[in-house]
């Protein structure tokens, strides 16, 4: 059981750049989400999804795009990369929405802007 | 609006002592969860338990306990007997409101045990 799995683990770009973050799960949850993780600051939710075809933001999601075409996979997008996303991502997801529910968490990217 | 506090950063203690990880809340709704996460140095987080505002048993789970109270808006996390394998970020979590489990986290709290 893979559980959730983000690709890839550890990044580094240089301002201005864009890339794809992709997480997968496969426990067949409908609520997904990406968090970012800052020391002093817990993790802080960018942006979430209550089913296939559903996006919505969450506390911080300037600078960044996500798309939930399959049920199973979530995908963030950093347009132009600024330093100040360099932080360390958490995809998670959840059987329901309802508060009640525990999240699933992938192992996080690493990543670092230039 | 929703905040979760944990006032300490970091504690360090020697395997085998006792040690309470603090947390306290702020929510305006009546229905709500509390939780607590564990993030081991490999950096996945990791359940560890569940509350409803409801129910303000206190838990106990072999070596960790939980003690909930709604006066003091605080859920406090002990784990007696420490041991070098506890030795992680903890991060307590609040989620409330109509619907969405959008937690919110609290700043996480370092543990270190030495041996």
């Amino acid at each position: 059981n893979a559980g959730v799995t983000q690709t890839p683990k550890f990044r580094v770009l240089k301002t201005g750049q864009s890339m794809t973050l992709l997480c997968a799960q496969d426990m067949n949850h409908e609520y997904m989400y990406w968090y970012r993780q800052d020391p002093g600051m817990g993790l802080r939710l960018i942006h979430y999804s209550v089913g296939e075809g559903t996006t919505a933001k969450g506390e911080v999601p300037d600078g960044y795009n996500v798309s939930r075409l399959k049920k199973q996979n979530f995908l963030l997008g950093l347009e132009s990369a600024a330093p100040s996303q360099t932080s360390v991502y958490f995809c998670a997801s959840s059987y329901s929405g309802t508060g009640s529910e525990k999240l699933f968490f992938g192992s996080g990217t690493q990543l670092s802007v230039l | 609006a929703q905040k979760v506090t944990q006032a300490q950063t970091e504690i360090s203690v020697v395997e085998k002592e006792d040690v309470t990880l603090d947390c306290v809340y702020e929510t305006r709704d009546t229905t709500y969860y509390l939780f607590w996460y564990k993030q081991p140095p490999s950096g996945e987080l990791v359940f560890l338990i569940r509350r409803n505002s409801f129910d303000e048993q206190n838990e106990i789970s072999g070596r960790y306990s939980w003690n909930f109270q709604k006066s003091t808006s605080s859920f406090n996390f002990t784990i007696t007997a420490s041991q070098v394998v506890d030795s992680a970020v903890y991060f307590c979590a609040l989620s409330a409101g109509e619907y969405g489990n959008k937690l919110v986290f609290g700043a996480g709290t370092i543990l270190r045990v030495k041996s």
